[in-house]
């Protein structure tokens, strides 16, 4: 069974610092990968998405994240945050093939930017 | 154009009673997941419908979670006899099509407190 795991629960930054939040999965076939965004009292958002050619993805609101595949890794970063990035990352994969292309998500990394 | 809504947003139960949770998915949209949040993790799958088929139920925890979704649209799942380990938010999705490059739009959530 495939899983993901995210390596930091909670990261406090100041503004205008630089993010990187890591995430591993354990899978041997072809995923798609996802990094959704959920702000405080909204429901979970996608933030960007890989599904095949250039590895080096950017999303929405100046994020961007690279897939390594033979780290079996996709971490998420952006160079200058902000105080409205505050919020949970989830990072998830989904294995092409599989019934329904469930997602699978990791455990979440709580952001918290001060001004 | 509404997004996925999901009612009760709040929902508390006594254990042992039973429950619905409902999700009104986009529009058109074939697919629809649902999936659990427990406190402080990442959203775990739970079960997958194409129009009216439920096609994969492997992430149901126990013979006490029943989904359906009899036209097609509007699904339900029912937990019943509920016990405090159920206590979590229960999340609806939903996606055009059940290709692997379809993005999952995600409901606010129900957050369920069994007491």
């Amino acid at each position: 069974a495939q899983s993901v795991s995210q390596h930091n629960h909670h990261v406090i930054l100041s503004e205008a610092a630089s993010l990187e939040l890591g995430c591993n999965y354990s899978y041997g076939g072809t995923v798609n990968l996802f990094w959704y965004v959920q702000y405080p009292g909204q429901h979970l958002q996608l933030l960007l998405k890989y599904f095949s050619g250039d590895p080096l993805v950017k999303g929405i609101k100046g994020f961007e994240a690279e897939f390594i595949k033979s780290k079996f890794s996709f971490n998420l970063r952006k160079p200058s945050v902000q105080w409205s990035d505050t919020a949970e990352y989830f990072c998830a994969v989904k294995s092409i093939g599989a019934a329904g292309n469930k997602l699978t998500f990791g455990g979440g990394t709580r952001v918290l930017v001060k001004p | 154009g509404a997004g996925v809504s999901q009612s009760p947003r709040y929902k508390v139960a006594k254990r042992g009673q039973d429950v619905a949770l409902r999700c009104d998915p986009i529009s058109g949209h074939v697919s629809l997941f649902w999936y659990q949040q427990a406190l402080g993790q990442g959203p775990e799958f739970l079960t997958y419908f194409q129009n009216e088929a439920q096609l994969d139920k492997s992430g149901l925890p126990s013979d006490r979670f029943f989904a359906e979704r009899p036209e097609g649209s509007v699904s339900t799942l029912k937990i019943q006899r509920t016990q405090q380990e159920d206590s979590a938010v229960y999340l609806c999705a939903s996606s055009l099509d059940s290709g692997s490059t379809y993005e999952q739009y995600f409901g606010p959530g129900t957050r369920l407190t069994v007491t």
